[in-house]
């Protein structure tokens, strides 16, 4: 079983919505999470952290970890066409040596 | 300049060949990380450094080997090239007690 899955999409949502992006992992000892952007051919670019159950805001962006059901999501507010791209959920394992990555899910917003 | 350089940007060879990515960086981290991205499969590890004494391998370092010549350079070596080792390469690097990653811009390469 794969550490960190996510559904690979492609999700559309309407420009404006909010897109809910989901990870689960499962590894329970996993303490911290992140969410990577990647437009298509680039390289990835970290959005958001998060290490602690419950929601993180930045912006238009919402993480929220929730570690006794093991998932933690993304939300992405006022949804833009600019915000279509594949995220990428990742966690450290191995005792932070290194970080596993989800196979990420394409989102797609449509004017 | 970007802060993770990653050179050739795309390369074209042939199989049985041997080739060589190059990664630097300016961020002054310690860690650095190489890991290929296919369709579908997502991020994986190959190999990963935590100083220039040392290299670890990752989920599938077979067919690759690693050079870290410096704290600033991690190059990843493929010995002798195969089809099924194309791919969209990619460079990390991470500073200790920031568990977030700096990629670099990729290396798309493909093997013929």
């Amino acid at each position: 079983q794969k550490e960190v899955e996510q559904n690979s999409g492609p999700l559309s949502v309407p420009e404006g919505a909010i897109a809910s992006l989901n990870c689960t992992y499962s590894d329970r000892g996993s303490q911290s999470f992140f969410w990577y952007r990647q437009y298509s051919g680039k390289s990835p670019e970290l959005i958001m952290s998060i290490y602690s159950n419950g929601d993180k805001e930045d912006g238009r962006f919402t993480a929220q970890l929730n570690k006794a059901s093991q998932y933690v999501s993304l939300l992405i507010r006022d949804s833009q066409p600019s915000d279509s791209a594949t995220y990428l959920c990742a966690s450290p394992s191995e005792g932070y040596q290194k970080v596993t990555f989800g196979t990420g899910t394409k989102l797609q917003v449509i004017p | 300049d970007a802060d993770v350089t990653q050179t050739p940007r795309n390369r074209i060879t042939k199989t049985g060949k041997r080739i060589m990515l190059e990664c630097s960086q300016t961020k002054g981290h310690d860690r650095m990380y190489w890991y290929r991205q296919d369709p579908g499969l997502g991020l994986r590890l190959i190999y990963y450094s935590f100083d220039v004494k040392d290299i670890n391998k990752g989920e599938i370092s077979d067919g690759y080997s690693v050079s870290r010549q410096a704290q600033a350079k991690f190059s990843l070596s493929l010995e002798s090239a195969i089809p099924n080792q194309t791919a969209l390469y990619f460079c990390a690097t991470r500073g200790s007690g920031n568990y977030g990653y700096t990629f670099g811009s990729g290396t798309r390469l493909t093997v013929v």
